[in-house]
């Protein structure tokens, strides 16, 4: 099994609905983060935790909500999705330390017509 | 702020030949840097990273990057790519002591190969 799974892998909605995203993990990292790519653009941070009771915004948080449900889950919802939040989203954990090595999962495809 | 700058958007190279992929960054001190590469369909792998001490770095894959503190810049290089090599790269660095403890990535360059 991989070390950091993502559900659904690919999904379809309409716009207006409300979607989640989940992430699970296996590493025991406490650090979990969810970033979006778009092409020519990389990634960009939407959420973070650094433990259960941590949750930080990053720098595109507007229209995403995460909860953090235990150290080894951490989901992403839109609660009311639109076209340009189509994109290909990615949960990641890291170790405590500052150096920050980054774990990623495959990947959820979203496209929200 | 951080920054990461991935100046060449798409590459193509032809196989055995080298590479080299450039990556600046911008940071008031240095900074952890690191090379992830994304096959297609899946999720971002890491190919290396400097933290500290020799300035060049090994990675998997027979990748290498070279830490220029005089140019702010990670740059990725492979003496012969391979046609498996075809991929998207990202450059990323993190705040050395940070608490918040999150990378910032470039743009990613888009590697082709051809055979």
């Amino acid at each position: 099994d991989a070390d950091v799974t993502q559900t659904p892998r690919n999904r379809i909605t309409k716009t207006g609905k409300r979607i989640m995203l989940e992430c699970s993990q296996t590493k025991g990292h406490d650090r979990m983060y969810w970033y979006r790519q778009d092409p020519g653009l990389g990634l960009r941070l939407i959420y973070y935790s650094f433990d259960v009771k941590d949750i930080n915004k990053g720098e595109i948080s507007d229209g995403y909500s995460v909860s953090r449900q235990a150290q080894a889950k951490f989901s992403l919802s839109l609660e009311s999705a639109i076209p340009n939040q189509t994109a290909l989203y990615f949960c990641a954990t890291s170790e405590n330390s500052g150096a920050n090595v980054l774990t990623f999962g495959a990947g959820s495809r979203l496209t929200v017509l | 702020a951080q920054s990461v700058t991935q100046p060449d958007i798409h590459i193509t190279v032809s196989e055995g030949a080298s590479l080299e992929l450039r990556c600046n960054y911008s940071y008031g001190a240095t900074p952890y840097l690191f090379w992830y590469v994304q096959s297609p369909g899946q999720g971002l792998q890491l190919l290396l990273k400097y933290f500290s001490g020799d300035t060049l770095v090994q990675g998997i894959k027979g990748f290498e990057a070279e830490f220029k503190r005089s140019q702010s810049s990670f740059n990725l290089r492979k003496p012969s790519v391979h046609w498996s090599d075809a991929a998207e790269y990202f450059c990323a660095v993190g705040a050395r002591g940070s608490t918040l403890g999150r990378l910032y990535f470039g743009r990613g360059t888009q590697l082709t190969v051809w055979p």
